[in-house]
């Protein structure tokens, strides 16, 4: 497809288990963000890739996060021992460089209880 | 470090009648500002970039406008499917971050 996708669209887990979120950015697009959007909340930030820099991680709210982006495309959003403050929809976008507009995906509904 | 606030959170509009949401920023340079759109349940959808004050961008109905500390989404005679939770998001010039920082948005309702 021409957009970016995200998998699974919903997921419901139980407190304490792990989760793997994974998102395929549009093709050729070097930048990636991963985003938070909890209820009547927006949009927290949350890791940022650029092609083969080191990630800007400083909006990861614990260790229990943690993201890795494979040979520049594909990214997987990992939440270890989920607490159900964990619960939003995680937004995954792509941009073809630095400063350009980002695209985002349809987003994954995480429901921890 | 970088602000974004949206104003008004909701707006309720008869069809056809005009008005202008405002992203009010703080950055300490800036990189781009950005405008999307959001239905229930989906992603934002990308609507304009601005780089520098002075600058507009038009699409169908939108218009957005850019000064050294806010931007103007204007709606002009809108309809009904023009109902969606606005977003603004600026990107600054800070330790080489590149993170977008996004406002809460403004819900818009357009009543026919």
């Amino acid at each position: 497809g021409a957009g970016v996708s995200q998998s699974p669209s919903n997921k419901v887990t139980e407190k304490g288990k792990d989760v793997e979120l994974r998102c395929d950015p549009i093709s050729g697009h070097t930048a990636l963000y991963w985003y938070r959007q909890s209820l009547g909340q927006g949009l927290e930030f949350l890791i940022y890739f650029q092609g083969n820099s080191a990630p800007d991680k400083s909006g990861l709210p614990s260790d229990r996060f943690s993201a890795e982006r494979t040979g520049g495309s594909v990214s997987t959003l990992t939440i270890q021992r989920t607490q159900q403050e964990d619960s939003a929809v995680y937004l995954c976008a792509s941009s073809r460089t630095t400063n350009t507009e980002a695209f985002f995906g349809q987003g994954t509904r995480l429901t921890v209880v | 470090e970088d602000q974004v606030t949206q104003s008004p959170e909701a707006l309720r509009l008869q069809e056809g009648e005009s008005s202008s949401l405002n992203c009010s920023y703080t950055v300490s340079g800036l990189r781009g500002l950005f405008w999307y759109r959001q239905d229930p349940g989906k992603g934002p959808e990308f609507l304009f970039t601005l780089y520098s004050a002075g600058e507009e961008k038009e699409k169908e109905r939108l218009k957005a406008t850019l000064t050294k500390k806010e931007s103007f989404l204007h709606i002009t005679a809108p309809k009904p499917e023009d109902s969606a939770t606005y977003l603004c998001a600026v990107q600054g010039i800070g330790a080489g971050s590149y993170q977008l920082t996004f406002g809460k948005g403004t819900k818009l309702s357009v009543i026919p």
